[in-house]
């Protein structure tokens, strides 16, 4: 099975900044990589797909880059309603994997 | 609109047994291959199976492989789990999942989740 390391597990930033994740493949899954969002007692919801391409509606300040192993998810300007873990996914192989979950906070 | 409806979870002991079903609606069914995907109490997600339109293509995490079923009625637009030789770690919500079209293992639709509870 292909290993999904997501880091860091949770991070505190303010209104406005920068965030960055990052996943980490254990092999290489091309560019077959998403990202979702989930809120507390919510199923999650998907927000890139392709690695880079943004699901339509979502704001475009979520964004991804990457491909082979190293790929990394970014909210340009964070907002109080991006409050949620995110989960990075691969589905280069059929059983598919997910990372462990970032969990992001307002500081 | 896209509706997929989670039901049959509940309580049940060690080594017992549940089938899940998702109604599904809003689209047509038997056009998408669908997915399991539990999520332990406070914990990740975690991908549990996932069935091609026709039933072609079925696939199990190693963890439930060989206890879990996977199967669909596309004549009555819902999905299934069969689960048997349930563990306390089984303990979860399971969400029925969607995926999109052309795009096997992007998930863009989720249920609302059903809990199952293994314990005595």
């Amino acid at each position: 099975d292909i290993q999904m390391t997501q880091s860091p597990s949770s991070l505190s930033a303010s209104v406005g900044d920068r965030v960055t994740i990052t996943c980490q493949a254990s092999q290489d899954i091309s560019n077959y990589l998403n990202w979702y969002q989930q809120k507390p007692g919510k199923a999650p919801k998907l927000l890139i797909y392709d690695a880079s391409n943004l699901e339509t509606g979502v704001p475009s300040r979520f964004s991804g880059s990457g491909s082979g192993t190293d790929f990394t998810f970014t909210i340009s300007s964070l907002q109080p309603e991006d409050i949620a873990t995110y989960y990075c996914q691969q589905y280069d192989n059929p059983l598919l994997t997910f990372g462990g979950g970032t969990k992001v906070e307002i500081k | 609109e896209v509706q997929l409806v989670e039901s049959g979870g509940g309580l049940v002991k060690p080594g017992g047994s549940l089938r899940l079903s998702c109604a599904a609606s809003g689209f047509t069914f038997s056009s998408y291959s669908m997915n399991w995907v539990r999520q332990a109490p406070g914990k990740g997600l975690e991908w549990v199976s996932s069935i091609s339109s026709s039933s072609s293509y079925i696939y199990y995490a190693d963890s439930v492989k060989g206890r879990f079923t996977i199967s669909r009625d596309n004549a009555k637009n819902s999905l299934y789990l069969q689960m048997n030789s349930l563990r306390a770690e089984d303990t979860a919500v399971y969400y029925c999942a969607r995926d999109s079209s052309g795009y096997l293992g992007v998930v863009d639709y989720w249920g609302q989740g059903t809990l199952v509870t293994v314990s005595s």
